[in-house]
């Protein structure tokens, strides 16, 4: 069965540091995308971000940056500079498709708190 | 705005009631998720919906049931309420195949449910 894994249940950090979110996934397809999502305070949920299971460059959208390894099983999410407006709850999903069907398991979040 | 619309916002009900939760997707897109987020089971996937069929199904109850439209709408009826019934559900939709699909689901803004 497919699992996605974010370890971290609640990380606080001051403004400007860097931070990373772990996300360990489990899954025996061969063809699979990797998200990750932002729930700020107001609830709804925010794509950030889509990796296919192909590729494996690491990406980089303004502070935001990925890392996908495939060897680990890992895809985290560094912010670098952090501002207080990224205080949110983020989930990594793995999608499993086929047959016309797609459902996203969700890891649990990770509760990120910036402080001024 | 992801352009898929959920209603009511919230809902407050006693158990043993019965609601029906609304989604509209985005203009185009024929596959309607719905899931549901508490606090102690997290982003759970519930079901899908492609123009009209069920097309996959994950960890619904019975007491649950959906159905998606001719006009692509979707309702989640919820019936014989219990507290731990209680929760955030969320309405995605997702770019039909053939367009340019990533997998990326949108999501709406949640309809909030309390079961008092």
């Amino acid at each position: 069965a497919q699992k996605v894994t974010q370890a971290q249940t609640e990380i606080s950090v001051v403004e400007k540091e860097d931070v990373t979110l772990d996300c360990v996934y489990e899954t025996r397809d061969t063809t699979y995308y990797l998200f990750w999502y932002k729930q700020p305070p107001s609830g709804e949920l925010v794509f950030l971000i889509r990796r296919n299971s192909f590729d494996e460059q690491n990406e980089i959208s303004g502070r935001y940056s990925w890392n996908f390894q495939k060897s680990t099983s890992s895809f985290n999410f560094t912010i670098t500079a952090s501002q207080v407006v990224d205080s949110a709850v983020y989930f990594c999903a793995l999608s499993e498709r086929g047959r016309g069907a797609q459902k996203l398991v969700f890891g649990q979040g990770t509760r990120l708190t910036i402080n001024p | 705005d992801s352009g898929v619309t959920q209603t009511p916002k919230h809902l407050i009900t006693a158990t043993g009631q019965r609601v029906t939760l609304r989604c509209s997707p985005r203009s185009g897109d024929l596959s309607v998720y719905w899931y549901q987020q508490s606090l102690d089971q997290g982003l759970q996937f519930l079901i899908q919906y492609y123009n009209g069929e069920e097309r996959a199904k994950g960890n619904i109850l019975e007491r649950f049931s959906a159905q998606q439209f001719p006009d692509l709408h979707s309702e989640l009826n919820l019936s014989s309420l219990e507290l731990g019934d209680s929760a955030l559900y969320f309405c995605a939709s997702s770019a039909s195949p053939g367009t340019t699909n990533t997998g990326e689901l949108f999501f709406g803004e949640g309809s909030r449910l309390t079961v008092l």
